[in-house]
């Protein structure tokens, strides 16, 4: 069965430093996803992307964060200058369609991220 | 804004017996989808079961059932015959038909540990 898959697995990094978190999403979907679950905390979600624009954000993915889908296959999530709070794991997803038929999200394994 | 709310942070079952995970959420739409994912550990969350909120009859896939009460706004889950495969971190989630980012929300996520 197609997989939403995530790397890396685990990220450690220095505050203020860049960070770029890739996902693969599964072939044939069209919208994709990053959430974020912070320690003990919630999954929150943060963008969704259509069609090679943001179609939805919160409040959390503020001008720090970006996201893009540089080629056919890859969806990355990119953090200019990481703060601590930004140490979560972060989860990719996608889905093939957004009506009432095919609304199912999958997901990624996640990316542990750890700023120090 | 949508909350999700799961009161329960760790449940254990024995196996073979029937555990029930609870999940109540706060809206005030009319129409939308309620879901259960399942994480096994260091594993991607994946689709349990899904209910619309249009249908009155409760979902049911194999041994997971939902018990949805829609004035109550309560969405629980029935895990019969448990299997040591079963445990996991089981997420209740919320979308609206509405939102064209399709974004979910999560409640903070239940710990099932199933005793052999």
């Amino acid at each position: 069965e197609p997989e939403v898959t995530q790397t890396p697995s685990h990220q450690v990094t220095q505050m203020g430093q860049e960070v770029i978190l890739r996902c693969v999403p599964i072939s044939n979907h069209l919208y994709f996803y990053w959430y974020r679950q912070i320690l003990g905390q919630k999954v929150e979600f943060l963008v969704s992307f259509y069609n090679n624009e943001i179609s939805e954000k919160s409040e959390i993915f503020d001008d720090q964060f970006s996201v893009e889908r540089p080629d056919g296959s890859n969806f990355t999530l990119k953090i200019r200058s990481t703060k601590l709070e930004d140490s979560a794991m972060y989860f990719c997803a996608s889905s093939l369609r957004i009506d009432r038929i095919q609304e199912t999200q999958y997901f990624g394994p996640g990316t542990r991220l750890l700023v120090l | 804004a949508q909350t999700v709310t799961q009161s329960q942070p760790e449940m254990s079952v024995q196996e073979a017996e029937t555990v029930t995970l609870s999940c109540t959420y706060d809206t005030s739409e009319s129409d939308y989808y309620l879901f259960w994912y399942k994480q096994p550990p260091s594993r991607q969350m994946i689709l349990v079961i899904r209910q619309e909120a249009y249908k009155q009859q409760n979902a049911t896939e194999n041994r997971f059932s939902v018990n949805f009460q829609k004035a109550a706004k309560s969405f629980s889950l029935k895990i019969s015959d448990s299997q040591l495969g079963d445990a996991a971190m089981y997420f209740c989630a919320y979308r609206s038909v509405r939102h064209t980012g399709n974004q979910f929300y999560f409640g903070t996520g239940t710990s099932l540990t199933v005793i052999p």
